[in-house]
């Protein structure tokens, strides 16, 4: 059973400050790690499909980064803002047909 | 247009009904998906199909029962479920297999399923 840690597993941030979260991962047998964010009532988005050791990966204010060895990445968002308010997945692909996805981590902006 | 369509939106059923929960794909994608999220749990892999072969079931219990009739297209039947089965039921598609590097998966928003 692959096992993949996300934490947080949730997040209260003042709008305008910066966060991180954690994805933990398998350091074997690694094929790509993906980020998803997930608004309520929504579906789950891509932000990022990650590949490569040391692999960083930007998009507006949210930025990722990727170590393989260690089995980790980082999400990073930068000057909060209420529309960052979701729950943001990470899922590990390990070779199977499909994704094997974390808990996710809980992401509240206060105004 | 969301890419990936699924109907219903909520089903409530008994357990000895059977009913259908329906994806439609319109992003020209060769792999569908299902996955399923009971709470305070991760998306979990059910069953997965690449250009309409089942290529992954992932120890799914007979009483769901997945059908791909082509590559946009994919149903999952449910029959004689417990109430344990509640939860939320994803559709998901990709262009290639997600184990192919940089392949990113779309999204359904959903079926909420719960068995009374």
């Amino acid at each position: 059973i692959l096992n993949v840690e996300q934490s947080p597993q949730s997040l209260h941030v003042q709008e305008g400050d910066s966060t991180n979260f954690t994805c933990s991962f398998p350091s074997s047998n690694f094929y790509a790690l993906h980020w998803y964010r997930w608004e309520t009532a929504k579906s789950p988005e891509a932000l990022f499909v990650m590949t490569l050791n040391g692999d960083e990966k930007k998009k507006g204010r949210i930025s990722a980064t990727l170590n393989t060895k260690e089995g980790y990445s980082y999400l990073y968002i930068k000057g909060s803002q209420p529309e960052d308010s979701a729950t943001y997945l990470c899922a590990f692909g390990g070779g199977a047909d499909g994704l094997t996805f974390g808990k996710g981590t809980h992401l509240i902006i206060q105004p | 247009e969301t890419g990936v369509t699924q109907t219903p939106r909520h089903l409530v059923m008994g357990m000895t009904n059977k009913k259908s929960l329906k994806c439609e794909q319109h992003l020209g994608h060769n792999a569908m998906y299902w996955y399923k999220q009971s709470a305070k749990k991760p998306l979990e892999l059910m069953f997965v199909y690449n250009f309409k072969e089942q290529t992954e079931n992932n120890s799914v219990p007979s009483r769901f029962s997945p059908e791909c009739p082509n590559s946009s297209h994919l149903f999952l039947h449910l029959h004689t479920l417990q109430p344990e089965d509640s939860a939320l039921y994803l559709c998901a598609s990709s262009q290639d297999l997600l184990k192919f590097r940089g392949a990113e998966a779309f999204f359904g928003q959903g079926t909420r399923l719960t068995v009374v």
